[in-house]
């Protein structure tokens, strides 16, 4: 069964403090891997899609990688702005088929 | 440029009651979609349209029928309502399906 797990589940920050949020995946076949963001009572907002393992995508503060199993998305120096839950999405079959994770709500304190 | 509409935003409804959820998009995408969101799971795939014309079921498509009134349009009707199908529901849309989707806003609804 296809299955995308995030952590952590949820992650209290200072601002000015670097972290790492985690997606995990165990699919039939990647063909892309998604990020967006949500903030409380929205819809979510893509961020980034990655396509390789190797591959590499920044934005203002953030930046997303992927390998074989997991991508992460590191933030860096992160704002009290950048406080919302990131989803991950993984494609799993050419088409319809996106597999969401449950997300990582990430608070960040000024 | 409005992206993808819903309406409405907020919908409480007996058991047993029927309704409609609306959605538009205005970026002329071919591929549009329904999701359920509920606390601790991820988005889930109900009913998508990968154009205009085709219809097709998702992940959790029992209890619902949807319908592609144009390219613009893709609505989602709930025929007799269930406490279970109490969510917070987006609409998305794609350029073409695999693409990275664009929701929207959401609809919350408590079936009571």
């Amino acid at each position: 069964e296809d299955q995308v797990t995030q952590s952590p589940e949820a992650l209290r920050l200072q601002e000015g403090e670097s972290s790492s949020l985690n997606c995990s995946y165990t699919v039939s076949g990647l063909r892309g891997l998604f990020w967006y963001r949500q903030d409380p009572g929205k819809g979510p907002e893509f961020l980034f899609t990655l396509y390789s393992a190797g591959e590499e995508k920044e934005k203002e503060r953030l930046k997303a990688t992927l390998t074989k199993k997991e991508s992460f998305l590191h933030i860096t120096a992160p704002k009290p702005e950048d406080s919302a839950t990131y989803l991950c999405a993984v494609q799993v079959n050419y088409g319809q088929n996106f597999v969401f994770g449950p997300g990582t709500r990430l608070s960040v304190l000024p | 440029n409005a992206g993808v509409t819903q309406t409405p935003k907020f919908q409480v409804l007996k058991t047993g009651q029927s309704m409609t959820l609306q959605c538009a998009q205005d970026m002329n995408h071919n591929s549009m979609y329904w999701y359920r969101q509920d606390p601790g799971m991820g988005l889930r795939l109900i009913y998508y349209s990968a154009s205009e014309g085709t219809t097709d079921k998702g992940e959790v498509p029992n209890g619902y029928n949807v319908s592609r009134l144009n390219k613009r349009e893709f609505s989602l009707r709930l025929e007799s309502a269930a406490p279970s199908q109490t969510s917070v529901y987006f609409c998305a849309s794609s350029e073409v399906t695999g693409f990275a989707l664009v929701f929207g806003p959401g609809t919350r609804l408590t079936v009571l």
